[in-house]
């Protein structure tokens, strides 16, 4: 039940854009963002709600398209400081549990 | 506040040796994980509760046991241990999974010979 994140991995030059989805092969309740820096905990950017409820963090923002139980990520204007693994999490609907993909790493070289 | 926290940060174990490791928080949180992280697989759930004395199986529960005694207190019980269950593991509280933030602990690094 893992969501599904693309692309893998990205690397970047600071300044340029990047995307990164997630999808989930059941109906969801809610999708997480995290971000997580080499050896330290993952560390929280936002939630989207069924329904269309967001929460934005600096210029980083993201899309739920509930139909599709697809979202993404948008990173613009990347900063160096946006190097890292970001991970999606998804609730299904009726369910109790946080599950997460299995990372897309970004690297943002100057 | 001290937030989540995960005793102890290493540990090397050897194979067939049985360990607890230690997760607490203090913020009042009625939803806590066990997520275990290993090169290429991302956070995979091990186990989760939703209150005290609720406990249930995440994504890879086989060789771990959990209880939930108090609402601060969530360890995490390896068995007997196995070569395959060297990773990084970490504790996560929240109010709830759906629409809450999940706060995670610095993690513990768990090596098994």
């Amino acid at each position: 039940q893992q969501p599904v994140q693309s692309p893998q991995a990205v690397i970047l030059r600071e300044g340029e854009d990047a995307v990164i989805n997630c999808s989930s092969s059941k109906a969801l309740y809610s999708v997480h963002w995290y971000r997580q820096k080499h050896g330290e905990a993952p560390v929280f950017l936002m939630i989207l709600l069924k329904g269309g409820e967001q929460k934005g963090h600096e210029k980083i923002s993201a899309s739920f398209n509930e139909k599709k139980q697809q979202s993404s990520l948008y990173l613009t204007a990347s900063q160096l400081s946006y190097s890292g693994t970001y991970f999606c999490g998804t609730v299904i609907q009726g369910a109790q549990k946080l599950v997460f993909g299995q990372g897309t790493r970004l690297t943002i070289n100057p | 506040n001290a937030g989540v926290t995960q005793t102890p940060k290493f540990q090397v174990l050897k194979t067939g040796q049985s360990m607890t490791l230690q997760c607490a928080q203090d913020m009042n949180h009625e939803y806590m994980s066990w997520y275990r992280q290993d090169p290429g697989m991302g956070l995979r759930l091990i186990h989760y509760s939703v209150g005290a004395g609720i406990t249930d199986q995440g994504e890879v529960p086989n060789g771990y046991n959990v209880s939930r005694s108090t609402t601060e207190d969530f360890p995490l019980r390896l068995l007997s241990a196995a070569p395959s269950q060297t990773s990084v593991y970490f504790c996560a509280s929240s109010y709830s999974s759906g629409n809450y933030e999940q706060y995670f602990g610095p993690g513990t690094r768990l090596t098994v010979t």
